[in-house]
């Protein structure tokens, strides 16, 4: 099992500001199958990323995701109102999934 | 389009059972692996089981292990969760999900809720 670990757990910043969110796995992830998703109170999860570094379908531009073999980045370049929420990110290079445990990008 | 829709879910007695289908479409359900997720409310996502395109092999998380069964019908592009002796962690959305064997591009359904209380 791939475990990941997301860091940090809560990140407080203000509308404006860049974010950069950590995932390590504990196995090399192959073929960068590493998706993050973005979850809001009573939402389903959403997809932003996938193969490390593909924006799905109609993410902007300001979501960005970088990083091989075991340590994966998303960066968001300037926190808009709508993208405090939790992200997760997710290995899925195998019959067994695994998810990291999430980080809460919270407004400070 | 591809279109993922899973229904079954509801209010289960603990000990019950309840299985949960997922409708596929919009693309070629017969060659893709198949996966159940589920998620407890204000909890994060736990990956349950894994299918093989052919269904020739199944793969559990430890949690539901010998307590849930995961199947599929692929001449009528469904996906099945057959869930036993419910208890009140498996409370959850429940998930249905593929990644795409030409872009890897990964496709959730839009999820069921499993309430399992007396």
């Amino acid at each position: 099992e791939n475990v990941l670990t997301q860091s940090p757990g809560t990140l407080s910043l203000s509308p404006g500001e860049g974010a950069t969110l950590s995932c390590r796995a504990s196995q090399s992830v192959s073929n960068n199958y590493l998706a993050w998703y973005q979850q809001k109170p009573g939402q389903a999860p959403r997809l932003l990323m996938y193969g490390a570094s593909t924006r799905a379908t109609g993410i902007p531009d300001r979501f960005s995701g970088s990083g091989s073999g075991t340590d994966f980045t998303l960066t968001i370049s300037r926190l808009e109102p709508e993208d405090f929420a939790v992200y997760y990110c997710q290995h899925y290079g195998s019959s067994l999934w695994t998810f990291g445990q999430g980080t809460k990008v919270e407004i400070k | 389009e591809v279109q993922l829709l899973e229904s079954g879910g509801g209010l289960v007695q603990p000990g019950g059972s309840l299985r949960l289908s997922c409708a596929g479409s919009g693309f070629s359900f017969r060659n893709h692996a198949m996966t159940w997720v589920r998620q407890a409310p204000g909890k994060g996502l736990d990956w349950v089981s894994g299918i093989t395109d052919s269904g020739g092999s199944t793969y559990y998380a430890d949690s539901v292990k010998d307590r849930f069964t995961i199947s599929r019908d692929n001449s009528r592009s469904t996906l099945y969760l057959q869930m036993n002796s419910l208890g009140a962690e498996d409370t959850a959305f429940y998930y249905c999900a593929f990644s795409s064997a030409v872009s890897s591009r990964l496709y959730w359904g839009q999820g069921t809720l499993v309430t399992v209380s007396s």
